[in-house]
């Protein structure tokens, strides 16, 4: 699976959006990008995936450049509960392929 | 989302005791199951993949012996903490994913560790 770069850390404003990017300059065209977070102390937490086109759930939005190249995930108003490591992966999707956490962005949203 | 449980939450151990720490899909079926451990400040590290009725799947400098993996059914794998260190102490998570191909790994709440 391609190798994924993002940012240590990052701070946000309460009710703000928060656009946390991901790297991934070796995707290969089977590679889905998919993120995660996780809150102190509990398990990671599934946030969204997307192939080429940009998707949006209840919870974030996921913009995937042309090149696929990198991607960004956005949280279009952030709360504190959203203080988290974002994870960013990269795997080939409809495989029983394991997920392999790099170190995340830690997001510290701010009142 | 689908929902994964472990049990315990947290365990004391004493050094040399076993532990063993559950994880059910609670709501699906689940052939491949993964257990991970992380040390503080760390991110999650892969240990093994489980199979439901086949051996696990060790990651490279995982001990197969000392983290015994048990697979029996498709809602259910347990990982055994053997002879149990100081060093061991850490928190383990799961994930499962689905049968039918939905293919969104869903992780437990991981279990906090410790041996004195």
């Amino acid at each position: 699976d391609a190798k994924t770069t993002q940012p240590t850390s990052m701070d946000c404003a309460e009710g703000r959006a928060a656009n946390l990017p991901c790297n991934h300059s070796t995707i290969s065209g089977n590679e889905y990008v998919y993120w995660y977070r996780q809150i102190h102390s509990q398990g990671p937490q599934y946030i969204i995936h997307g192939l080429k086109n940009n998707e949006t759930n209840e919870m974030a939005s996921l913009i995937i450049t042309e090149d696929r190249k990198s991607s960004t995930l956005i949280l279009p108003h952030a709360t504190l509960r959203d203080t988290a490591v974002y994870y960013c992966i990269v795997r080939v999707r409809n495989q029983g392929g394991k997920l392999i956490f790099g170190q995340g962005t830690e997001l510290s949203v701010k009142p | 989302g689908a929902v994964v449980s472990q049990h315990p939450s947290w365990v004391i151990c004493k050094s040399g005791t076993s532990v063993k720490i559950e994880c059910r899909s609670l709501d699906f079926q689940a052939t491949t199951m993964f257990w991970y451990r992380q040390f503080p400040k760390q991110s999650l590290m892969l240990m093994a993949t489980s199979n439901e009725g086949s051996k696990a799947t060790y990651e490279q400098g995982v001990e197969k012996d000392k983290f015994l993996i048990n697979h029996a059914s498709l809602t259910l794998s347990t990982l055994t903490v053997t002879s149990a260190h100081p060093e061991d102490s850490s928190f383990y998570i799961c994930s499962a994913r689905e049968f039918s191909g939905v293919t969104e790994a869903f992780f437990g709440q991981g279990t906090r560790l410790t041996v004195v």
